[in-house]
């Protein structure tokens, strides 16, 4: 069975500083990567995936992810964030071959600050 | 547009009830799937439907059950609805992908039910 660890439950930051939300998985078998964000009041909204190919993913709203396979890693990154960001972050795992279930972490709620 | 529903955004039932969570989808995805989100603990899977009529166990099943009669709506049972089960459901579906290829899941906006 594979498992998400998001160590951290808040991240507060300021307006224009940069961002990393934290995400290490655990599986025996290869996996697909995701993050997803839900803003306030509304459901989960796909940000970025790591299918395979280049370990550096770009996604929508500005965030990247990298692929670490040697740390089984796969932070989140934001050069300068913004009020609008403000959002809780899940990072899930599935893997690869037979399987349609997604594994999510319990979340990351990012605070951005003026 | 990509659309998932959900019958209600708030509901407050009472100890005992039978609850229904309805879910609809407008894309033609096999894969519908339940959710719950509760402070802490991220999204859990109660229960997902690869096709109408089928139905698999999620991580939590105990005190659900589900319904899919027809491939665009997949409904979420508490038979007897209980105060620990207060929280908020999520509804999400996807094409069937088969490998290599990934189909992404389209959330609702989610029911927050509170069970007194």
């Amino acid at each position: 069975a594979q498992s998400v660890t998001q160590l951290d439950s808040q991240v507060p930051v300021f307006e224009e500083a940069p961002v990393e939300l934290r995400c290490n998985y655990s599986s025996s078998v290869s996996v697909y990567l995701f993050w997803y964000v839900q803003y306030p009041n509304q459901g989960l909204q796909l940000l970025l995936k790591y299918l395979s190919g280049s370990t550096l993913v770009k996604g929508i709203n500005g965030f990247e992810a990298e692929f670490n396979k040697s740390q089984t890693s796969f932070h989140l990154r934001k050069p300068s964030v913004h009020i609008s960001d403000t959002a809780e972050y899940f990072c899930a795992v599935r893997v690869t071959v037979g399987g349609n279930k997604l594994t999510f972490g319990t979340g990351t709620q990012l605070k951005v600050e003026l | 547009d990509v659309k998932v529903t959900q019958s209600s955004r708030y509901l407050v039932k009472r100890t005992g009830e039978k609850v229904f969570l309805e879910c609809v989808q407008d894309m033609d995805h096999e894969n519908m799937f339940w959710y719950r989100q509760d402070p802490g603990l991220g999204l859990r899977l109660i229960y997902f439907s690869y096709d109408v009529k089928m139905k698999e166990k999620g991580d939590i099943p105990e005190g659900y059950s589900v319904s899919r009669e027809k491939k665009e709506r997949f409904s979420l049972i508490l038979e007897s609805a209980s105060t620990n089960q207060t929280s908020m459901y999520l509804c999400a579906s996807s094409l069937m992908g088969r490998p290599p290829y990934y189909n992404e899941q389209f959330f609702g906006p989610g029911t927050r039910l509170t069970v007194l």
